[in-house]
C-alpha cells in the first residue's frame, strides 16, 4: 500500500515570499510516479508536475521548483516570489508503476494562502 | 483537447434516492478514474477503467455504488439508496497510460 503525507495543513505567506510545501511518501514499489496538483477555489484539480522515481533531477518551471530526494522519500515543492493567485490547496500524489496497480494516492493537501 | 466534462455540477437529493453522475473523458484517453473528495481531504480512489473494463475497485465502493463505461467512452457512477455520508465531491479523471491524469470539475453531491 502507498501513503502520502503532507504534514503542513495550512500555510500563510505574504506576497513575494518564497514558500516550500513538503511531501513525504511511502511505497514498496521500486518504480512509481509522483505528482503535484493544484486545486483552486473553483475545485478543478490542475496538474503541475509528474516525476518518475528513477529521475532524481530537480526541476524548475518558472516560479515553481521541485526537489525529489529518494533517500528521504520526499518530493517537496517550492514557489518562489509567491503571488495571490497561488492561493489554493496543493496535493502531492503517488501512483505505482503499471504492474503494481493503478490508483493515484493523494496526500491530505496543504492550503496555501498568499496575502497581498 | 476539450478537457474532462462532468455532469451535473451539483446534485441535491434526499436520503434513500438514487443518483447518477456522468463523466466524459478526453476522447483519446483509455483510462478513466472516479475519485471522491470530502471537505479538507485529498481525493480518494473509487474505481478505475481501462477502456470498457473495470479493472480495480476500492473498498470504499460499497454495493450501493456501481460504475460503468460502455464502449470505453463516457462513464456513469450510480449511487443507490443514498446516505448522508455519501455527500462529497465526486471527481472523474482520464489519462493515456500513466501520463498525467486530467481531472474534471467534479459533481458536488449533497444528501439531505
Amino acid at each position: 500500500a502507498q501513503k502520502v503525507t503532507q504534514a503542513q495543513t495550512e500555510i500563510s505567506v505574504v506576497e513575494k515570499e518564497d514558500v516550500t510545501l513538503d511531501c513525504v511518501y511511502e511505497t514498496r514499489d521500486t518504480t512509481y510516479y509522483l505528482f503535484w496538483y493544484k486545486q483552486p477555489p473553483s475545485g478543478e484539480l490542475v496538474f503541475l508536475i509528474r516525476r518518475n522515481s528513477f529521475d532524481e533531477q530537480n526541476e524548475i518551471s518558472g516560479r515553481y521548483s521541485w526537489n525529489f530526494q529518494k533517500s528521504t522519500s520526499s518530493f517537496n515543492f517550492t514557489i518562489t516570489a509567491s503571488q495571490v493567485v497561488d492561493s489554493a490547496v496543493y496535493f502531492c500524489a503517488l501512483i505505482p508503476e503499471e504492474t503494481s496497480g493503478s490508483r493515484l494516492t493523494f496526500g491530505e493537501g496543504t492550503q496555501l494562502t498568499v496575502n497581498p | 483537447d476539450t478537457g474532462v466534462s462532468q455532469n451535473p455540477r451539483h446534485k441535491i437529493t434526499k436520503r434513500g434516492q438514487n443518483v447518477t453522475f456522468r463523466c466524459d473523458p478526453i476522447s483519446e484517453h483509455n483510462r478513466l478514474y472516479w475519485y471522491r473528495q470530502t471537505l479538507g481531504q485529498g481525493p480518494e480512489f473509487l474505481t478505475y477503467f481501462q477502456n470498457e473494463a473495470q479493472l480495480e475497485k476500492s473498498r470504499l465502493l460499497s454495493d450501493r455504488f456501481s460504475a460503468e463505461r460502455p464502449k470505453g467512452s463516457f462513464s456513469t457512477l450510480e449511487i443507490q439508496r443514498t446516505e448522508q455520508g455519501d455527500s462529497a465531491m465526486y471527481l472523474c479523471a482520464s489519462s493515456l497510460g500513466l501520463e498525467k491524469l486530467f481531472f474534471g470539475s467534479g459533481t458536488q453531491l449533497s444528501v439531505l
